[in-house]
Formats: C-alpha cells, sequence, structure tokens
C-alpha cells in the first residue's frame, strides 16, 4: 500500500489565488513526520514546511501553510497569493518513528505539478 | 553557506561504461542518501550512510554501489550503467539530532546514457 498518496498529478491556479494540494498518508507509527517540498523545472528540491504528529498547531512559513488534520491523515500544503514563481512539481513526504530509531529516509509521494497562470 | 553540492550537473556515458557522481556537504550531518528520480515520478531512495554505517534498499540493483571516504563526501558509482539507469540522482543529507530536520537536497546530477 502507498504510504504517501497525492491524488492531484496536475493543478492549475490564477496568480494571486490561493490553492490547496491533498496528501494522504498511511502509518501505524505514533511518531512521524510530513515534509513539502518544491521541485522546479532545473530539478532541485526544495524544502518548504514541516508537520510533526505531536505538533498541536498547523505549520506556516509565509506563504505556507499547511492543513493537518491527523484524524483523517491529512497534511494538504496551502499556498497563498500565488506567483508566477511557484509554478513546480510539489512533493510530499513522510518519515517514519522516533528520532532514534535509527532509519531517517523520506518516504515521497508521486507529486503534483503545479501551473500558476498570469 | 552551508550546502550540499553534487558534481557533475549533468553527465553522459556510454553504455556500459562506469560512472561516478560526487556527493559533497558542508552541514556537517551525519546522514547522506543516494536518490534515483525518474522523469515525472517521485525520487526513489537507493542506500544511505548513517555515519559510517551502509544501508542498501531491498531493491536496489547491485549495479549502484556507494562509498563514503569521509563526513563530507559520498560517492555513487554505477558499475555498468544501462538506458534504464538514465535519471537525475539527488543527493541528501539530514542530521539526527533533531527529528524535525528536513533532508536538505543538492541541485542533483542528470544522466545521459549513450
Amino acid at each position: 500500500a502507498q504510504k504517501i498518496t497525492q491524488t492531484q498529478p496536475g493543478m492549475f491556479v490564477q496568480e494571486k489565488e490561493a490553492v490547496t494540494l491533498d496528501c494522504t498518508y498511511d502509518t501505524s507509527d505514533p511518531s512521524y513526520g510530513l515534509f513539502w517540498y518544491k521541485q522546479p523545472s532545473s530539478g532541485e528540491m526544495i524544502f518548504l514546511i514541516y508537520q510533526g504528529s505531536y505538533d498541536q498547531q498547523n505549520a506556516t512559513e509565509g506563504r505556507y501553510s499547511l492543513n493537518f488534520q491527523k484524524a483523517r491523515k491529512s497534511a494538504n500544503l496551502v499556498i497563498s497569493a500565488s506567483q508566477l514563481g511557484d509554478s513546480a512539481m510539489y512533493f510530499c513526504a513522510m518519515r517514519e518513528g522516533r528520532w532514534d530509531t535509527g532509519r531517517r529516509a523520506l518516504t515521497f509521494g508521486s507529486g503534483t505539478r503545479l501551473q500558476v497562470q498570469p | 553557506d552551508a550546502m550540499v553540492i553534487q558534481n557533475p550537473r549533468y553527465q553522459v556515458t556510454q553504455f556500459g561504461k562506469p560512472v561516478t557522481l560526487s556527493c559533497s556537504q558542508t552541514l556537517n550531518h551525519n546522514v547522506m542518501y543516494w536518490y534515483q528520480q525518474k522523469s515525472s515520478q517521485a525520487p526513489k531512495l537507493l542506500f544511505h550512510y548513517y555515519d559510517k554505517d551502509f544501508n542498501n534498499e531491498a531493491d536496489t540493483p547491485d549495479n549502484f554501489q556507494s562509498r563514503r571516504p569521509n563526513t563530507s563526501f559520498c560517492f555513487l558509482d554505477i558499475r555498468s550503467p544501462g538506458l534504464g539507469d538514465a535519471a537525475m540522482y539527488l543527493c541528501a543529507t539530514s542530521s539526527d539530532r533533531l527529528s524535525n530536520q528536513p533532508q536538505h537536497f543538492g541541485d542533483g546530477t542528470r544522466l545521459s546514457i549513450l
């Protein structure tokens, strides 16, 4: 079974509007972290935002916020006031387990390609 | 600035000719990863080093090897590249000291096979 599911292969949004990118996850571990990365066409992976499973509040970083609904196992990324430079591939990723369990690799979703239109 | 640097940015090699990709970091992170990312797909973990301990993913082909001579450097060796190995190869680092730390990625090496 997929651990990270991103159901939107592609999304369009008008410049200056807000957009929500969906992410659902599957884990039986009570301790986990959720990450969003942006990958422009040039290929680098840029870290955007992090949400820990025990965090009480939704994470925010500038124009990025994470709508974390733990019971539903969803961690949607909200980008406010979209800009042309936001056009990129967006990946949701999860790291399971406590920090001291040794394995710290990320499991990525299949990504959502966002295109911001002027 | 502290960062993860991958060289070269683009690599072209011939079918079956060994190739080495390099990654260096100034973050002093103890964990380093190699991912393979094919076009329009998610990154796929090949292996990672936890300090000096090498951890291979079960489905990583034997054709792929890695070396980590010190904390700062990590290499990906492809012994006999096939056409299916054409991909973006991403190096990443992280520290195990804080659970909320993201992985820091290099800009990647795009590998083409002739």
